[in-house]
Formats: C-alpha cells, sequence, structure tokens
C-alpha cells in the first residue's frame, strides 16, 4: 500500500542540539516531497519542498532536508535547535497533482 | 486576516444529526481542499476542488459526506447522520498556482460527535 512512514512519534531534545527527523514513502514512479510544521497554536504551514535537482533541499529557519531515492527517504535535518522550534513536523507527499499524504508527525521538544 | 478561514472551531453533536462546516480560502486561491485529522495522526485527504469543480474524492469520503464549492470561492463540507467514528479535526486549506502544493491551512473544525 502507499505509504508515508515517520520514524519517530515524539522526540525531546535540548536547545543546541542536532535534529534529525526520518521521513520514508512507498510510492513508485515520481513523487514531489515536502514537510510541514504545526508551531503551538498555529496552522500547518509548508517548511521545505523538493521536486527535482539537487536533493539537498533548504527551508525556513535553517531546516533542510535530503532526498535519497534508493532509500525512498528524505529526511529533514537541523544542526542546531531552538526552543522556538518546538512543533509537530509532517512529511508529505504528492504522488500526483492535487492531494497531499501526510505521515502521522513527529512532536518535538526543545527544552532550554 | 487574510488567510484561510473555517467555522465553527468547535461542534458538539449528537450521533445520528447532519452537520456542515465552513471554509473560506484564500481569495483568488483556485484549489480548496479538505482534511481530516484524528489524534496522533496526519492530515488525511477528504477531497479538493479546483474552482466549483471537486476532481478528486477519497474512499475515506463516505456518502454520507458530501462536499460543494458551488461559486468557486467559499466551500462547505456536510456529514449526514454522524458516527461516534466521525469525531476529528476538519482542515480546509487553500492553494493557488503555480504553487499548488504550497498549501495554507485553516485552524479547522473539530467535530465532537456524543
Amino acid at each position: 500500500a502507499q505509504s508515508v512512514s515517520q520514524h519517530n512519534h515524539h522526540v525531546i531534545l535540548s536547545e543546541a542540539a542536532s535534529l534529525e527527523l526520518g521521513c520514508n514513502y512507498s510510492y513508485g514512479g515520481t513523487v514531489n516531497l515536502f514537510w510541514y510544521v504545526q508551531y503551538p497554536g498555529q496552522h500547518l504551514q509548508l517548511l521545505l519542498k523538493y521536486f527535482s535537482g539537487d536533493p539537498l533541499v533548504k527551508g525556513i529557519k535553517g531546516f533542510e532536508a535530503e532526498f535519497i531515492k534508493s532509500k525512498f527517504s528524505f529526511n529533514l535535518r537541523k544542526p542546531s535547535v531552538q526552543w522556538s522550534d518546538t512543533a509537530e513536523y509532517f512529511c508529505a507527499v504528492n504522488p500526483s497533482w492535487g492531494k497531499l499524504q501526510f505521515g502521522a508527525g513527529t512532536q518535538v521538544v526543545v527544552t532550554p | 486576516d487574510t488567510g484561510v478561514s473555517q467555522n465553527p472551531r468547535h461542534k458538539i453533536t449528537k450521533r445520528g444529526q447532519n452537520v456542515t462546516f465552513r471554509c473560506d480560502p484564500i481569495s483568488e486561491h483556485n484549489r480548496l481542499y479538505w482534511y481530516r485529522q484524528t489524534l496522533g495522526q496526519g492530515p488525511e485527504f477528504l477531497t479538493y476542488f479546483q474552482n466549483e469543480a471537486q476532481l478528486e474524492k477519497s474512499r475515506l469520503l463516505s456518502d454520507r459526506f458530501s462536499a460543494e464549492r458551488p461559486k468557486g470561492s467559499f466551500s462547505t463540507l456536510e456529514i449526514q447522520r454522524t458516527e461516534q467514528g466521525d469525531s476529528a479535526m476538519y482542515l480546509c486549506a487553500s492553494s493557488l498556482e503555480p504553487e499548488l502544493e504550497k498549501l495554507f491551512f485553516g485552524s479547522g473544525t473539530q467535530l465532537s460527535v456524543l
């Protein structure tokens, strides 16, 4: 079945620590990949996206993600997190124009 | 606020009742999406519109669910004969060419079916 898997449901880390969130998908063919973020009390918003070209993409607030086609992965990273990065992060795949399929999300808590 | 607006924010209803939610997308956004989200899960696609045309419906959208976007602006999502399993957050999003994949989400309508 087509799916998007996020490896961790909850991550707790300290400020300045590095963050990596895993995402794997199981779609054949060409897909577009996204990370969305939902900060406490706010709407879901786009963090970054990959369509083609350089597999390392940079998004807002110092986040980046790497597309590894052979591993069907699109992991999100940030070298040094801040307290304000506390949020829920969703990986999403767009296998066809018109809809995004989201993973279950990872709740990230950054402690001071 | 010129973002996506959803009403009501919360809806509590008894099983078997009908409910209707409204979504006002960002002005001029031609794509409008409905998603459903339950606790511990990501948003699940329900349906989307290109202007007033409903182009795709998920198999999650049973016959009890109907969505409309009559003039290509606001949209409504109606659930008939609600069931407890319909309890969820119903999210609306909109987007605009050429960045159709950049969805702008509303705050959602939290439905509780008792």
